[in-house]
């Protein structure tokens, strides 16, 4: 059972380039999520997915698009990558929805020079 | 406004060791507070889930309590292991939407 995978788990993007970042979770889980997280500062939401084929943005999501694919995967794109989203990325899944238990994914490290 | 505090930021405990983190917080109206372990490197791990009925719920060598009349909850980990060493999140989940405040953390290292 592998849980929440995503990839890649490192990332090097020149600015102004542009990343499909990947995640899908084998839970049958509907509800599926991208976190980002930089140093000292709390996970922050930049988009999720409360079912297949929804998709609502949360508290950070400029700069970012979402593709709901299937109930399995949920990707995160950077059309035109800046460095102020160089982060730590964070995909997570939960049965019905936030107010449940998230499983995350180990994470995309993503640097924009 | 909606924030999580946690305390202290950083410590560092002796193998075989207990301590306790604290989270106060400020999230209205409460749905439930919950407890993440975060390696490094890797994704945070649930630890325990707490409503605002549940005083105390325990998973294994880590005790978590919750007092929602002052809005603070602890995590207490007994009889340290190395493998402990890990940043533990607090994280709110107000009632309303989809709303998750995070805290940011403290960053635990357990020597020998």
């Amino acid at each position: 059972n592998a849980g929440v995978t995503q990839t890649p788990k490192f990332q090097v993007l020149k600015t102004g380039q542009s990343m499909t970042l990947q995640c899908a979770q084998d839970m049958n889980h509907n509800s599926m999520y991208w976190y980002r997280q930089d140093p000292g500062m709390g996970l922050r939401l930049i988009y999720y997915s409360a079912s297949e084929g929804t998709t609502d943005k949360g508290e950070v999501p400029n700069g970012y698009n979402v593709s709901r694919l299937n109930k399995r995967e949920f990707s995160l794109r950077l059309e035109s990558a800046a460095p102020s989203q160089t982060s730590v990325y964070f995909c997570a899944s939960s049965e019905l929805g936030v107010w449940e238990k998230l499983f995350f994914g180990s994470g995309t490290q993503l640097s924009v020079l | 406004k909606n924030q999580v505090e946690q305390s202290p930021q950083s410590l560092i405990i002796l193998e075989g060791k207990n301590c306790t983190l604290q989270c106060n917080y400020t999230v209205s109206p409460f749905s439930n507070l919950r407890w993440y372990k975060q390696d490094t490197g890797r994704g945070p791990v649930s630890l325990t889930i707490m409503t605002f009925s549940e005083n105390t719920k325990s998973n294994g060598r880590y005790t978590a309590t919750l007092d929602a009349d002052t809005k603070q909850s602890s995590l207490h980990i007994t009889a340290s292991q190395l493998s402990d060493s890990a940043s533990y999140i607090c994280v709110v989940s107000a009632q309303a939407g989809t709303a998750l405040i995070f805290g940011k953390g403290t960053t635990l290292s357990v020597s020998s």
